[in-house]
């Protein structure tokens, strides 16, 4: 059962926009950034957004983030079938680091 | 461009030991002034954070389910993060992969992770 609360599956057309939801506490989302990371099939997950809702160099603006309160969001509009991959967000909950149980992406 | 590359990863027996390392390379980066992570993945399963070490080379925290049988470590000169893992069991079968940390209170870069498999 992983501290942070995410669907486990979300799918939609090519084209289209998704969100995904992280679901948190006081302790954790409530209290820090809130961080997402992406995870093609078969390799190592990477950062896609930090701060909430800032991109790092090289990520596309069809990916956003959001947070309110003690949860946070993640926005893929345009999407595209090299979209197709597991999802976390994550976060500091006090002195340990904490992640969501990912949401797998199916671009239909 | 920095470059995270573990090793160290191997199929032992429960009960038995395993040191893990993680060695940074890239010009710009100044491996000192990082804390760095480890991150684990079974198989099959999400991602469970593990252990970070922070620059100063003292401040460590871990996960419940590792605390009291890993420790983390670094030898800066070189450039290498370690983790020690004693009193293995079957759940600690995995990926581990290090990572550091970011300035923004993230989990920034990911090496490519290095495969765990405890077995009897």
């Amino acid at each position: 059962q992983s501290v942070l609360t995410q669907p486990p599956s979300v799918s939609a057309a090519p084209g289209q926009k998704v969100t995904i939801s992280c679901s948190g506490s006081s302790s954790n989302i409530g209290s820090d950034y809130v961080s997402w990371y992406q995870q093609l099939p078969g390799t190592a997950p990477k950062l896609l957004i930090y701060e909430n809702n800032k991109r790092p160099s090289g990520i596309p603006d069809r990916f956003s983030g959001s947070k309110s309160g003690t949860s946070a969001t993640l926005g893929i509009t345009g999407l595209q079938t090299g979209d197709e991959a597991d999802y976390y967000c994550g976060t500091w909950d006090g002195s340990n680091w904490v992640f969501g149980g990912g949401t797998k992406l199916t671009v239909l | 461009q920095v470059q995270l590359v573990e090793s160290g990863g191997g199929v032992v027996q429960p009960g038995t030991s395993l040191r893990l390392s993680c060695v940074a390379s890239g010009f710009t980066f100044d491996f000192r002034h990082y804390g760095m992570h480890w991150v684990r993945q079974a198989p099959g399963k999400g991602l469970e954070w593990v252990s970070i070490i922070y620059n100063d080379a003292s401040t460590k925290f871990y996960g419940d389910s590792v605390k009291g049988r890993f420790t983390v470590s670094r030898d800066d000169s070189e450039k290498i993060l370690y983790l020690q893992m004693n009193g293995l069991t079957v759940e600690d079968t995995a990926i581990y992969y290090c990572a550091t940390d970011g300035s923004h209170r993230e989990i920034d870069m990911w090496g490519q992770g290095t495969l765990v498999t405890v077995s009897s």
